[in-house]
């Protein structure tokens, strides 16, 4: 039973418009989430993180929000540049056990 | 400060196989744990550790084997290679306390 969804395998967005990456999961007790973003034949980058105990965090261009009644955190990118075309993997910890969803393909559009 | 390193890059084994693909990092991390991709299956958890001496499974551990004896080093084991192993490999590290991982390059395996 897959823990972390991320329903979108692909999104495409205009340069320097907003992306908008969505993550749901289905346990309650994960107490952190993370955001990842990988790039061919590399290995995952960490982006941004937010505790349970929070419903926002920013860094620069990105800025995660959660939503705990809903079980949902998206991913916010603004401006979009060409450089955030990658695959972003959004995932979960509890118990020790980082868990990932699926990913999305990010295109930014010139 | 090379981070986290994966040797090989790629290998080819045949059926019933055994090899050990490697990993190290010199963070001094407490946490380290291995990932297979495969195409739209996203990242899956195979084994990790908390710390020297210390190992769990993770969501897909059948038909692979770790070990911590040091801080730096976290082996994975595949005793029997099969077709379904076919994949691409990530090791990763952190500090416990902090959950922000640093992942490896990669190894991309291919059984026949």
């Amino acid at each position: 039973d897959q823990q972390v969804k991320q329903n979108s395998p692909s999104l495409s967005v205009q340069e320097g418009r907003i992306s908008i990456l969505n993550c749901d999961y289905t346990n309650s007790m994960f107490d952190y989430f993370l955001w990842y973003k990988k790039y061919p034949a590399e290995g995952p980058t960490f982006l941004i993180s937010i505790s349970s105990i929070k419903d926002k965090n920013e860094d620069g261009r990105f800025t995660v929000f959660l939503n705990k009644s809903a079980k949902h955190l998206s991913l916010h990118i603004v401006p979009s540049q060409p450089g955030d075309s990658a695959v972003y993997f959004c995932a979960a910890h509890r118990d020790d056990k980082i868990i990932f969803g699926k990913g999305t393909r990010l295109h930014i559009l010139p | 400060n090379a981070g986290v390193t994966q040797t090989p890059k790629f290998q080819v084994l045949k059926t019933g196989q055994s090899m050990t693909l490697q990993c190290a990092q010199d963070m001094n991390h407490e946490y380290m744990s291995w990932y297979r991709q495969d195409p739209g299956m996203g990242l899956r958890l195979i084994h990790y550790s908390v710390g020297a001496g210390i190992t769990d499974q993770g969501e897909v551990p059948n038909g692979y084997n770790v070990s911590r004896s040091t801080t730096e080093d976290f082996p994975l084991r595949l005793l029997s290679a099969a077709p379904s192993q076919t994949s691409v490999y990530f090791c990763a590290s952190s500090y416990r306390e902090r959950l922000e991982q640093f992942f490896g390059p990669g190894t991309r395996l291919t059984v026949l």
